[in-house]
């Protein structure tokens, strides 16, 4: 059974400053997904990460993937307030259906002034 | 549609009352999926729909849980005799169905038993 592993769950920051949210996962896959979410929102798609060594970067957001290690980070650059929000990654449980990604439990980060 | 469309956007049952959600995927996207959340679970798989293939219902919960997609486009998740545990968001997304594509989200059902 796949399993996927954020920490930590709860995240408070202050503005400017940096934190890095992590993804482990238990059984091999080489693909892992990001995704916000506002409260009372959806998810959006942050990135897509598809091989090892993958490296992605938008804005104060860079998200890396090592698939021998099974695990995933998601840097945070000099917070701001709008970054407020649920962060969650997601493993395509490899071998299965596309459609079947397995979620972590969130990382709720508050990004205080 | 511009994005992924659900209703109701809420919708609150009496426990042993069935239940349809809907859902309306972005135009083209050939697949379709639904998933659900609750504080206590978090993001649960529920079923998976790509083109005319047959689903992969592998998260449905129990013989409770069904649904169809008419045309290839629009589906309806029904939920038969609800029960308290059933409540949550009900969450579809839908991609292009091009392998490892981003799901685009649409904004849920909130579904309350009482």
């Amino acid at each position: 059974e796949l399993k996927v592993e954020q920490n930590p769950l709860f995240l408070s920051m202050q503005e400017g400053k940096n934190y890095t949210i992590y993804c482990n996962y238990s059984t091999t896959s080489d693909r892992l997904y990001w995704y916000r979410q506002d409260p009372g929102k959806s998810l959006e798609s942050l990135f897509v990460l598809l091989s090892n060594g993958a490296v992605k970067q938008e804005g104060r957001l860079m998200a890396s993937l090592d698939t021998k290690a099974r695990l995933s980070t998601l840097h945070i650059t000099a917070a701001v307030h709008d970054l407020s929000a649920t962060y969650f990654c997601a493993v395509d449980y490899y071998g299965g259906s596309q459609g079947n990604l397995i979620f972590g439990k969130g990382t709720k980060l508050s990004v205080k002034p | 549609g511009a994005g992924v469309s659900q209703s109701p956007s809420n919708k609150v049952t009496e426990k042993g009352k069935d239940v349809e959600l809907r859902c309306d995927p972005i135009s083209g996207h050939t697949a379709l999926y639904w998933y659900r959340q609750s504080l206590g679970q978090g993001l649960e798989f529920l079923i998976y729909f790509q083109g005319n293939s047959a689903p992969d219902k592998s998260g449905l919960p129990s013989d409770r849980f069904s649904a169809e997609r008419t045309g290839g486009s629009v589906s309806t998740l029904t939920i038969q005799r609800t029960q308290q545990e059933d409540s949550a968001v009900y969450l579809c997304a839908s991609s292009t169905g091009v392998t490892n594509e981003k799901l685009f989200f649409g904004s849920g059902t909130q579904l309350s038993v009482l």
